[in-house]
């Protein structure tokens, strides 16, 4: 089944404690990116990749990484989680970096940071 | 600064009550506007993408059209299973960020 998978699902950490969130798709796209959801500010892309070793800023990069080594991962990566990062965190992907691409999501990851 | 604006963010409707939903956007030249559609606890599901002005798509009882300022979601006779929030989206010309407004949450009562 194409899909994307993120994991984990659910997480709770305390300030500061760096901790990477997993992303993973089976349809050799080469566009992957990550987003954030928040409650009245909808869907905030964070950081996107158009291939391999090939990564760039969304609008709300601040305090986050990302690698993409190959073609099928992109971790999201917290280096000191702070609480303004609790949040409703997505990976999409789609096969190339046209708009004519249909983008497809993970189920998303909720992450709490106390 | 490219901007979506999704109005209204909140609509109720009875089973079989047509409506729209309506996406404004502001963005230097336009590749792309999308629709979406997220159901509680779920990640975004692709619905249209429109590309140029005047452009229409259709799936079932959803109709997405486009001008150069704003997109309308048309909702005909709509279905408890339609209730959802609707995101829309945009990818500006020139660029590769995907930019989303806030949604539209619809709700729809048998």
């Amino acid at each position: 089944e194409a899909q994307v998978t993120q994991n984990p699902r659910y997480l709770i950490t305390v300030t500061g404690k760096k901790l990477t969130v997993t992303c993973s798709q089976n349809m050799n796209h080469e566009y992957m990116s990550w987003y954030r959801q928040d409650p009245g500010l909808g869907l905030r892309q964070i950081y996107y990749s158009m291939n391999v070793e090939v990564t760039d800023k969304g609008d709300v990069p601040e305090g986050y990484k990302v690698s993409r080594k190959e073609k099928r991962n992109f971790p999201l990566i917290l280096e000191s989680p702070s609480p303004n990062q609790t949040s409703l965190y997505f990976c999409a992907s789609r096969p190339g970096q046209g708009a004519y691409y249909e983008q497809y999501f993970g189920p998303g990851t909720r992450l709490t940071v106390t | 600064e490219d901007q979506v604006t999704q109005s209204p963010e909140a609509l109720r409707l009875q089973e079989g009550e047509s409506s729209s939903l309506n996406c404004s956007y502001t963005v230097s030249g336009l590749r792309g506007l999308f629709w979406y559609r997220q159901d509680p606890g779920k990640g975004p599901e692709f619905l249209f993408t429109l590309y140029s002005a005047g452009e229409e798509k259709e799936k079932e009882r959803l109709k997405a059209t486009l001008t150069k300022k704003e997109s309308f979601l048309h909702i005909t006779a709509p279905k408890p299973e339609d209730s959802a929030t609707y995101l829309c989206a945009v990818q500006a010309a020139g660029g590769f960020k995907t930019i989303f407004g806030a949604g539209t949450r619809l709700f729809v009562k048998a």
